[in-house]
């Protein structure tokens, strides 16, 4: 089936660092989504993308849908100790929509 | 405005035993999702509903069952639990006019089956 590949797995960063994570898969998306988690929360959507090549900004965060459709990247600029979570790629199964695939996360961790 | 409803939030069960989870959506949104998200993974799609009708199920066993009330309010049921249930599992809700996978989750509901 469809897997997503998020990297890296974990990430340790000073603030104020800028931060990049991407997300790859073997198979072709036509939209790839962007959410982030807290501990103790569901996931909040930070970025969705819908076209290949499309690149969007949202404040401090960017994200790219790639041009072979196949991956994406995410970047966090000057970072701060609130974008503490765990940040996951997602993309719809291309049989349905409404089943959205999920990668395992990028854990991110900024010391103050 | 409210956001995602889930109840309980945290549940311990046995082996064997039932458990039922509600959702309330955002006021507006007719579409409810639920997903399963066990230590360390991404959600998994278990089903979505869409105004009282399953629209999708992700690859679960038929001990997995949902359902839509009038009000969009949902509820999902697993029945014989096995130790492999424990997870989050949430909801999340969407606008029937909303854009491929823009959904708002719930805090959800942590099961432990011992």
């Amino acid at each position: 089936g469809q897997q997503l590949n998020q990297s890296p797995q974990s990430m340790f960063i000073q603030e104020g660092e800028d931060v990049s994570m991407n997300c790859t898969s073997s198979s072709i998306f036509n939209t790839w989504l962007w959410y982030k988690q807290e501990p103790g929360e569901g996931p909040v959507l930070l970025i969705a993308l819908y076209k290949a090549g499309e690149l969007t900004s949202n404040g401090r965060l960017t994200a790219q849908f790639g041009i072979t459709r196949k991956d994406s990247f995410l970047n966090i600029s000057a970072s701060i100790p609130s974008d503490v979570g765990i940040y996951f790629c997602a993309g719809p199964s291309p049989t349905n929509n409404n089943d959205m695939r999920f990668g395992a996360g990028t854990r991110l961790t900024v010391k103050p | 405005d409210a956001g995602v409803t889930q109840s309980p939030t945290h549940l311990i069960k046995t082996r064997g035993q039932q458990v039922t989870l509600r959702c309330s959506p955002i006021s507006g949104h007719k579409s409810v999702s639920w997903y399963q998200q066990v230590l360390g993974q991404g959600p998994q799609f278990i089903f979505q509903y869409y105004e009282k009708e399953e629209r999708g199920r992700g690859n679960f066993p038929d001990r997995f069952s949902a359902r839509q009330f009038p009000n969009y309010s949902s509820e999902l049921n697993v029945n014989a639990l096995l130790l492999g249930d424990s997870a989050l599992y949430l909801c999340a809700s969407s606008l029937p006019s909303g854009r491929t996978g823009e959904l708002f989750f719930g805090e959800g509901s942590r099961l432990t089956v011992l």
